[in-house]
């Protein structure tokens, strides 16, 4: 079965820090993943398409790479505002699959 | 402006059956296709199913294929989720969200409750 890992799970960072939130497929998925940020008590909002196209109006601080079985979302500068859980989702085939999510706290 | 407003959510016993609804506005419904996402109480985020431009493909999350069935109303902008033979584990909020890949927009979400 199709495995989807994402890390850490959660993490822990101050304003100003650079942060990395990786996910890794069992499979390769060429480019099909996404990022998605998602706020306490709000809706997802994607940020990145496509492993690193960049969502119209997401801060350039967000950055995705990656392709195949390794993606990378790294988040330069952190701002107050970054404090969220971040899942990635494969799209490449069904059923898609969110990773477990990471918790990011800014202190 | 895109909009996206979920509906449909309520408290129903184990075996019941509801229907969600999910009505947009601001885009042309047609040129999408739509997906349902899922999210139980403090818990990470599932895709559920999805569906394309005009109905004739649907995609099902292997925990709800059999018992879930998605739908659209072009002539409404609405979007459809038949949920039958529920489970309290299909406890969740479901989100409704524009696209198959890459959803771009998302609806605030509506509670399902499954519980005697």
């Amino acid at each position: 079965a199709f495995q989807m890992t994402q890390s850490p799970p959660s993490l822990v960072a101050s304003v100003g820090d650079r942060v990395t939130i990786t996910c890794r497929t069992s499979e390769d998925i060429r480019n099909d993943l996404g990022w998605y940020q998602q706020r306490p008590g709000k809706a997802p909002k994607l940020l990145i398409s496509a492993s690193s196209n960049l969502q119209s109006g997401v801060p350039s601080r967000f950055r995705g790479s990656g392709r195949g079985t390794h993606f990378i979302l790294t988040i330069s500068s952190l701002q107050p505002e970054d404090s969220a859980t971040y899942y990635c989702l494969q799209d490449y085939n069904y059923p898609y699959t969110f990773g477990q999510g990471t918790k990011l706290e800014i202190k | 402006e895109v909009q996206i407003l979920e509906s449909g959510g309520d408290l129903v016993p184990p075996g019941g059956s509801l229907r969600l609804s999910c009505v947009t506005s601001g885009f042309t419904f047609t040129s999408y296709a739509m997906t349902w996402v899922r999210q139980a109480p403090g818990k990470g985020l599932e895709w559920a199913s999805g569906i394309s431009h005009y109905g004739d493909n649907t995609y099902y999350a292997d925990s709800v294929k059999g018992r879930f069935s998605i739908s659209r109303d072009n002539s409404k902008n609405t979007l459809y989720l038949h949920m039958n033979s529920l489970r309290p584990e299909d406890t969740a909020i479901y989100y409704c969200a524009r696209g198959i890949m890459d959803f771009d927009f998302w609806g605030q979400g509506t509670l399902v409750t499954v519980s005697s």
